[in-house]
């Protein structure tokens, strides 16, 4: 079945440490996006990237970094400078401007904590 | 700059009744994407309803259906039949055409109460 796979489903992460969240989609969307959920709001854009080998900051990239090598993957690190990391982070993906693709599809989501 | 509001923070519907959820939204454009998404206490996001600007007809998707108000920069979320799974915070959102970046409003938390 097609679809968007993001894990882990829970981390764990260490005071100055470094972790990579994956997602993967089998939609054969163009487009992918990273966005950041804390307690009872809303999703606020951390990256997005439109096409292989780009990206671009959203409104709270900086403790962040991705990568975008493969089409079906889009991988976010969260690192040492993201003082406050404990968040529920969700994956999703379109193809813009293609009618009805204008949609995202969203992954499960990881959650992240701070030991 | 777009922005989308929500401006009902919870809101509480009885099983089997009818309940409306706000979303307003600002923007210069004049062609673009509205959207309903759903999110139970599972965390997934699920998209609710999809509306496209320059459509008169109001969407529905089963017991779900929008007020769709382009002058009012309006778009409201009406649930018919509320049923104790639609329990979850829903989300409005925006985009504009030919666009990647998704506006959301900060969402409504809905209780179906038995």
């Amino acid at each position: 079945d097609g679809g968007i796979t993001q894990s882990p489903k829970y981390l764990f992460r260490k005071e100055g440490q470094n972790v990579t969240l994956s997602c993967e989609q089998n939609l054969n969307h163009d487009a992918m996006y990273w966005y950041r959920q804390d307690p009872g709001q809303g999703l606020r854009l951390i990256y997005y990237s439109q096409i292989v080998n780009d990206f671009q900051k959203g409104d709270i990239a900086e403790g962040y970094s991705v990568s975008r090598e493969k089409k079906e993957s889009f991988p976010l690190t969260v690192t040492s400078a993201q003082k406050n990391p404990t968040a529920f982070y969700l994956c999703a993906s379109s193809t813009p401007g293609q009618g009805n693709q204008e949609t995202q599809y969203f992954g499960p989501g990881t959650r992240l904590l701070v030991l | 700059a777009q922005t989308v509001t929500q401006s009902q923070p919870e809101m509480s519907v009885q099983e089997a009744e009818t309940v409306t959820l706000s979303c307003t939204y600002d923007t210069s454009e004049n062609n673009y994407y509205l959207f309903w998404y759903k999110q139970p206490p599972s965390r997934q996001m699920i998209l609710v309803i999809r509306q496209e600007a320059y459509k008169q007809q109001n969407a529905t998707e089963n017991r779900f259906s929008v007020n769709f108000q382009k002058a009012a920069k309006s778009f409201s979320l009406k649930i018919s039949d509320s049923q104790l799974g639609d329990t979850a915070m829903y989300f409005c959102a925006f985009i504009k055409y030919n666009f990647n970046k998704f506006y959301f409003g900060s969402g409504t938390k809905l209780n179906v109460k038995p």
